[in-house]
């Protein structure tokens, strides 16, 4: 296990395209991430999930992306008719339970929507 | 709701002079905060926690509750800490980690 991975490492699509991206956490984290970051700003929280169940979305989170972790290990992030204000570069990270430990974040998708 | 403020974008220094990082709070129960830092090409990573009261690569930050601070620091700083630094607070050991916009540490030899 060499961290928290994520796939594709960038992604160009066309406005209107559905994209999908995956993060696979460090294996015995129960807790899984979603974050975006624009240019000039700190990572901005989409997500989260605790072993399969999202416990929480921001507001940022509009009805067109969709995440899911269903067995509890790896997460998926769908865009669906992206918008090119949805380009940025969608972070995941991993922890244990209540840690204070803070996150281990992947190397993120770079998204540009032309 | 929680918020964290990097008031300065960058901060340029010459090697081997003083370094704080400044990182101010909004929350009104105990929070958790860190120092999270990016070198170049790098991934995000945690530098340190206010609970372990630690130093990493020379870097120390103290929890003013009073000012509601956590101001980053070193005495020395060295080229190699040129980096994009994040300040971030839990509200709680189970809820989510809130970031600062950043600041970009550039250090001149």
């Amino acid at each position: 296990d060499t961290g928290v991975s994520q796939d594709p490492r960038h992604k160009i699509t066309k406005r209107g395209q559905n994209v999908t991206f995956r993060c696979d956490p460090i294996s015995e984290h129960n807790r899984l991430y979603w974050y975006r970051q624009t240019l000039g700003q700190g990572p901005e929280f989409l997500t989260y999930f605790q072993n399969e169940a999202q416990l929480e979305k921001s507001r940022l989170l509009s009805d067109r992306f969709s995440a899911e972790r269903p067995k509890g290990s790896f997460s998926t992030l769908e865009i669906q008719r992206t918008e090119q204000g949805d380009s940025a570069m969608y972070l995941c990270a991993s922890s244990q339970t209540a840690s204070n430990y803070g996150y281990t974040f992947g190397s993120g998708t770079r998204l540009t929507v032309v | 709701a929680q918020r964290v403020t990097q008031p300065e974008k960058l901060l340029s220094v010459f090697k081997g002079a003083p370094v704080e990082l400044k990182c101010n709070y909004s929350y009104s129960g105990s929070p958790e905060l860190f120092w999270y830092v990016q070198y170049s090409r790098q991934r995000l990573q945690l530098l340190l926690r206010h609970i372990s009261r630690e130093s990493i690569k020379g870097f120390t930050a103290d929890l003013n509750k009073g000012e509601t601070s956590f101001h980053l620091k070193k005495p020395f700083a060295q080229e190699e800490d040129s980096a994009m630094y994040y300040c971030a607070l839990k509200a709680g050991a189970n809820s989510k980690l809130t970031f600062g916009k950043g600041i970009t540490l550039s250090v001149r030899p």
